[in-house]
C-alpha cells in the first residue's frame, strides 16, 4: 500500500493556467507538507499543515494555496502559473509527538510540473 | 536562519570503498535527518538523529551536537547506493531545512 501518494506524476501546462496537485497519506499522520525542488535539486519547504491548520508558509507567493479537506489530504492549487514554477513538488507527512519534533517524514513520489 | 551545508557536492567511489558524507549546520537544532533521493526521484528517510550514532545495515549516521556536525557513512559501497544524499534539520517546528545534497556514484 502506498503511504503517501501524489497525482499527477507529471503535469505540463501553459503559462497563466491554474492547476492542482493532490496528495493523500494513509498513515494516520496529523502533519503534511509541500516541498519544492528546483532545477538545481535544492529542496525547500513551502507549506506545513497540522490538523487542517496552516502552521507555516515560507514566503511562498499567494498564487500557491494549500487546501486540506481532511487530515489525510493536502492539495496544492497554483493560479496563474509562471515559468519559474517549473519544478518537482513533493508532498510529505509526519506524526507530531507532543512538543518534540522528532518526526520521521514520509515523502510522496513527487510531481514534475513543467510550465511552457 | 539556519544554514545547512553538505560536502562533498559530488562523490565517485569504487565498489567496496568506505564513503563519508558530511553535514554542518549553523544554529541549534532539535533533530537532523539523512534522506536518500533515488535516481528516479523518490525520497526516503534514512535516519533521524538528535544525538550519538545510529546504524542500519551498511549505513551509519553520527551527530556531534557541540560541533554542529553530522556524518553519514556507507561501508562496503555498492552501485545500488548511487543516489543523492540529503541532510535536513528541524529546529523549532517540524519543517525540514535542507542541505544542497551530495550526489554519490558508485562504480562497479
Amino acid at each position: 500500500d502506498t503511504a503517501v501518494s501524489q497525482t499527477p506524476k507529471y503535469l505540463v501546462t501553459q503559462m497563466g493556467n491554474d492547476k492542482s496537485i493532490k496528495c493523500e497519506q494513509n498513515l494516520g499522520h496529523d502533519t503534511m507538507y509541500w516541498y519544492k525542488q528546483d532545477s538545481k535539486k535544492f529542496l525547500k519547504i513551502m507549506f506545513s499543515y497540522n490538523n487542517k491548520e496552516l502552521i507555516i508558509n515560507e514566503t511562498v507567493p499567494n498564487r500557491f494555496s494549500p487546501k486540506s479537506p481532511d487530515k489525510a489530504h493536502l492539495n496544492l492549487h497554483i493560479n496563474s502559473l509562471e515559468l519559474g514554477d517549473s519544478a518537482v513538488y513533493f508532498c510529505a507527512s509526519s506524526q507530531e509527538r507532543g512538543l518534540a519534533p522528532y518526526n520521521e517524514q514520509f515523502f510522496g513520489p513527487g510531481t514534475r510540473l513543467t510550465v511552457l | 536562519k539556519n544554514e545547512v551545508e553538505q560536502s562533498p557536492q559530488n562523490l565517485t567511489a569504487q565498489e567496496g570503498e568506505f564513503i563519508t558524507i558530511n553535514c554542518s549546520y549553523s544554529v541549534g537544532i532539535s533533530a537532523l535527518h539523512w534522506l536518500q533521493q533515488h535516481p528516479g526521484g523518490g525520497i526516503v528517510s534514512l535516519f533521524m538523529l538528535s544525538s550519538g550514532k545510529k546504524k542500519h545495515g551498511r549505513l551509519i549516521a553520527t551527530i556531534n551536537i557541540q560541533e554542529k556536525h553530522s556524518s553519514l557513512h556507507i561501508t562496503a559501497s555498492h552501485p545500488r547506493d548511487s543516489a543523492v544524499y540529503i541532510c535536513a534539520v528541524t529546529y523549532t517546528g517540524n519543517q525540514f531545512y535542507f542541505g544542497t545534497g551530495t550526489s554519490l556514484t558508485v562504480i562497479p
